[in-house]
């Protein structure tokens, strides 16, 4: 069964606006939460984290939100800029060193 | 750059056929981990190591094994190797706290 979900596997958006990329889990074990960003033919790479003892985390254009009763998190990226096309993905963790658990991804298409 | 190297960076092979892939760190990190990526699937763990000779099973770990007798290398093997296995495989470590830093990955290919 899906730990991490990320329902939506691909997105559209036009360059400059808001672009939100959603997350569910449903391990209440889990209390570190991540999202990389992958291009094609690379490595993930780590974009921003969350600890589950905070609700909202920012750095720069990347906001991640998180609602633990609803077990939900989102990315937000404003504005979004082509650059930001890729695919991202919703990571969680909890008690084992390390081992995390990837969401199956979105793919973000950013237009000009 | 996070210091990992993954060798072959492609590889084709043929069903049944061992298969081995490498992983390198520069950094001296303890625990390193071996990943597959499938369309549909996002990233499983398949083993990862936390320390010389000390390994332990993933989510997908049938069919896989994995060796690490130097701090530096972690070694990824497919025994026999089949379809199912074509994936894109990467490597990561981790600094020492919950976010991991990938290699570039590996494209394998089982004909």
């Amino acid at each position: 069964d899906q730990q991490v979900k990320q329902n939506s596997p691909s997105l559209s958006v036009q360059e400059g606006r808001i672009s939100i990329l959603n997350c569910d889990y449903t391990n209440s074990m889990f209390d570190y939460f991540l999202w990389y960003k992958k291009y094609p033919a690379e490595g993930p790479t780590f974009l921003i984290s969350i600890s589950s003892i905070k609700d909202k985390n920012e750095d720069g254009r990347f906001t991640v939100f998180l609602n633990k009763s609803a077990k939900h998190l989102s990315l937000h990226i404003v504005p979004s800029q082509p650059g930001d096309s890729a695919v991202y993905f919703c990571a969680a963790t909890g008690g084992s060193q390390g081992n995390l658990i990837f969401g199956k991804g979105t793919k973000l298409s950013v237009k000009p | 750059d996070a210091g990992i190297t993954q060798s072959p960076r492609h590889k084709v092979t043929e069903t049944g056929t061992p298969v081995t892939l490498r992983c390198h760190q520069t950094e001296n990190h303890r625990y390193m981990y071996w990943y597959r990526q499938d369309p549909g699937h996002g990233l499983r763990l398949i083993h990862y190591s936390y320390g010389v000779k000390d390994t332990d099973k993933g989510e997908v770990s049938d069919g896989y094994s994995v060796s690490r007798s130097k701090t530096e290398d972690f070694l990824l093997t497919l025994e026999s190797a089949t379809s199912s296995q074509t994936s894109v495989y990467f490597c990561a470590i981790s600094r020492g706290n919950e976010k991991l830093f990938f290699g570039s990955g590996t494209q394998l290919s089982v004909l």
